[in-house]
């Protein structure tokens, strides 16, 4: 049950886009279909912003995309806003009923 | 308002016990597998454990397992978390949390648990 690996920080301009990633194992992002990301700001509880590796629920600017290459997936935010700079975790689904957060990136906007 | 309200954390010293408490309001709890998840302070999220719809299955983090037990009542819409053997790794915000195709979609806001002498 290791956490799956992000990167501490990304950064970006207002406008621009950035991809975070989210590295795994073939027992969990490897081998599952069920990747998510949460948005979390200062003092908030986490936000589902993506489900199912690509999937938004209703509500999430489409801005948010969610790609999966084998054991890593990738959250891009493309045109990015003030409101974006949050920390962003992905799970995974890592079998036999268990799952696994990363270890959370922080997205700063310049 | 569909939503979770967890209560029940409070400061307890190490090896003491705690009850966490999750009310669910605007759904039936009885529909969804639920999670229980926590987030030292300044740290990142660690998944905890989880119960199917029916509380007849329940899994652990290897943190956590044969110190605490997760359980249900859906008929009063009710989620706990039962600590025991508490130790200072284990201070943290703990939230209840809603599972919908494998993710995450409804969390609450937390109940701080401070283990400490």
């Amino acid at each position: 049950q290791s956490a799956l690996t992000q990167p501490p920080s990304a950064s970006g301009s207002p406008g621009q886009s950035v991809t975070i990633s989210c590295t795994g194992t073939s027992s969990d992002v490897g081998a599952y279909n069920n990747v998510a990301w949460y948005q979390q700001h200062p003092g908030k509880a986490p936000k589902l912003i993506i489900s199912e590796i690509a999937k938004r629920p209703s509500g999430v600017p489409d801005r948010f995309s969610g790609s999966k290459s084998g054991n890593t997936a990738s959250l891009t935010v493309s045109g990015l806003q003030p409101e974006d700079e949050a920390e962003y975790y992905c799970s995974s689904y890592a079998g036999r009923d268990t799952w696994v957060f990363g270890g959370g990136t922080t997205l700063t906007i310049l | 308002e569909v939503q979770l309200v967890e209560s029940g954390g409070g400061l307890v010293q190490p090896g003491g016990s705690l009850r966490l408490s999750c009310e669910v309001s605007g759904f039936r709890l009885s529909g969804d597998s639920m999670h229980w998840a926590r987030q030292a302070p300044g740290k990142g999220l660690v998944w905890l454990s989880r119960i199917n719809e029916d509380g007849s299955q329940t899994t652990y983090a290897d943190s956590v397992k044969d110190r605490f037990t997760i359980s249900r009542d859906n008929a009063n819409n009710m989620l706990y978390l039962q600590m025991n053997s508490l130790r200072a790794a284990d201070t943290a915000l703990y939230y209840c949390v809603r599972d919908r195709r494998f993710a995450f979609d409804l969390w609450g806001r937390g109940t701080l648990v401070t283990v400490s002498s």
